[in-house]
């Protein structure tokens, strides 16, 4: 079945060093990916998406990679600044005109100053 | 920026009560959707609206939801009769300027439903 799952729960990272969070998908009919950041109290706000024919997509300090072969999806932020703090989630949607989006458990970053 | 906007941000309810989660999807969007996040949880899919009817539900939209687009503006979800578990934060989102699948959903901030 559909699911989105993620590696690890929490990142904790020092300010002005690159963070990387994972995820990792199971159901390989899903063409399009996104990342949500949300803050405490807030619903998630889009940062990147991707969709399944490109492998890279690079935005304003974040990067999101892409890997079909292993079912992997990364999210890449440059320069963490204390602002980055928050949960971030990628959600996948399914090919075949489902408009539904799937998301996995979110990692909590950290950023310390 | 343009940004959905929900309200109220927070409802408290009787068990058994019905409730009415107001939306004001972005303008010119076309699909409408609606989400819950029960705390410490994923967020999870609950509908999906385009052309004044439901595209498509999860297993958690039974008889107790419904939504409606009253107006070329506001889009709602109704729940009839309260359950405790039905407390959560639920989400608005709206996409899709030319309409189709694989175009980014934008959220509300969400409206906290706690039961009594």
């Amino acid at each position: 079945g559909e699911s989105v799952g993620l590696h690890l729960p929490t990142l904790s990272v020092q300010e002005g060093d690159n963070s990387i969070i994972n995820c990792a998908y199971s159901n390989s009919a899903s063409d399009y990916f996104i990342w949500y950041k949300q803050e405490s109290g807030k619903g998630p706000q889009f940062i990147i998406d991707i969709r399944s024919n490109m492998d890279k997509r690079q935005g304003q300090r974040v990067t999101v990679l892409l890997n079909k072969t292993v079912k992997h999806l990364s999210l890449q932020i440059a320069a963490t600044q204390p602002g980055d703090s928050a949960v971030y989630f990628c959600a996948e949607n399914t090919q075949g005109g489902s408009e539904k989006l799937v998301f996995g458990k979110g990692t909590k970053l950290t950023v310390n100053p | 920026e343009p940004e959905v906007t929900q309200t109220p941000s927070h409802q408290v309810t009787q068990m058994g009560q019905e409730v009415i989660l107001r939306c004001v999807p972005i303008s010119n969007h076309l699909y409408f959707y609606w989400y819950r996040q029960i705390l410490g949880q994923k967020v999870e899919f609950l509908v999906s609206f385009y052309n004044n009817e439901i595209s498509e539900k999860s297993e958690i939209f039974d008889d107790q939801f419904s939504v409606e687009r009253p107006d070329g503006s506001n889009f709602t979800l109704k729940i009839r009769s309260t359950k405790l578990e039905d407390s959560a934060m639920y989400f608005c989102a709206s996409s899709g300027l030319t309409g189709g699948s694989n175009q980014p959903q934008h959220f509300g901030d969400g409206t906290r439903l706690s039961i009594l």
